[in-house]
């Protein structure tokens, strides 16, 4: 199974901030990597997919890169509605494994 | 508006069985491929298996700590998907959810989306 490693696995910032989150998976995925934004007591919101791809009416504060092992979420200027737990997911091979999560909390 | 509800989480006693429904809507249910992820209480997302669209060979993947207890399964004449949970443990409590599986293309990058609001099951004596 490809394990996925987040970090930091908990992070706190304050409005207006420029967030990075790192995933890194145990062998290459190519771009086979998604990121997801949860809410206490939500379920999980779709955010970015294959490494880099904004989903629709994602804002455009959020963005991903990387490629192989490495990747990252940043966020270019936190809001308040961005406080929650962001997951990452590899697709590239069965099982589908997530990161243990990083929850960004506010200063 | 696409929508997934999720039903049919409960109480049950360790060993016992529990079906769970995932209505769907607003989207061609015969041709989606489906997902069951699932979060225990305070715990991150992992992910349960998996079924093809009958078009697609209809076939089921699991993951490893489910596989030989839980069958997923699906009516696209009722736009339902199921997940029957047999030989359940203490450590399948959990809120489960049912998510799509998306794909642009055959061979390119799949994703989630979207995802049900969840069932809670709780596996206690």
């Amino acid at each position: 199974d490809i394990q996925m490693t987040q970090s930091p696995s908990s992070l706190s910032a304050s409005v207006g901030d420029r967030v990075t989150i790192t995933c890194r998976a145990s062998q290459s995925i190519s771009s086979y990597l998604n990121w997801y934004q949860q809410k206490p007591g939500k379920a999980p919101k779709l955010l970015i997919y294959a490494a880099s791809s904004l989903q629709s009416g994602v804002p455009s504060r959020f963005s991903g890169s990387g490629s192989g092992t490495d990747f990252t979420l940043t966020i270019s200027s936190l809001q308040p509605e961005d406080f929650a737990t962001y997951y990452c997911q590899q697709s590239y091979s069965t099982p589908v494994t997530f990161g243990q999560g990083t929850r960004l909390e506010i200063k | 508006e696409v929508q997934l509800v999720e039903s049919g989480g409960g109480l049950v006693k360790p060993g016992g069985s529990l079906r769970l429904s995932c209505a769907a809507s607003g989207f061609t249910f015969s041709n989606a491929w489906m997902s069951w992820v699932r979060q225990a209480p305070g715990k991150g997302l992992e992910w349960v298996g998996r079924i093809k669209s009958k078009t697609d060979g209809g076939t089921t993947d699991y993951a490893a700590p489910v596989k030989g207890r839980f069958t997923i399964s699906r009516d696209d004449s009722k736009n339902t998907l199921y997940l029957q949970m047999n030989s359940l443990k203490t450590e399948d409590t959990a809120v489960y959810y049912c998510t799509t599986i998306v794909r642009a293309a055959a061979g390119t990058n799949p994703w989630f989306d979207p995802w049900g609001q969840g069932t809670l099951v709780t596996v206690s004596s």
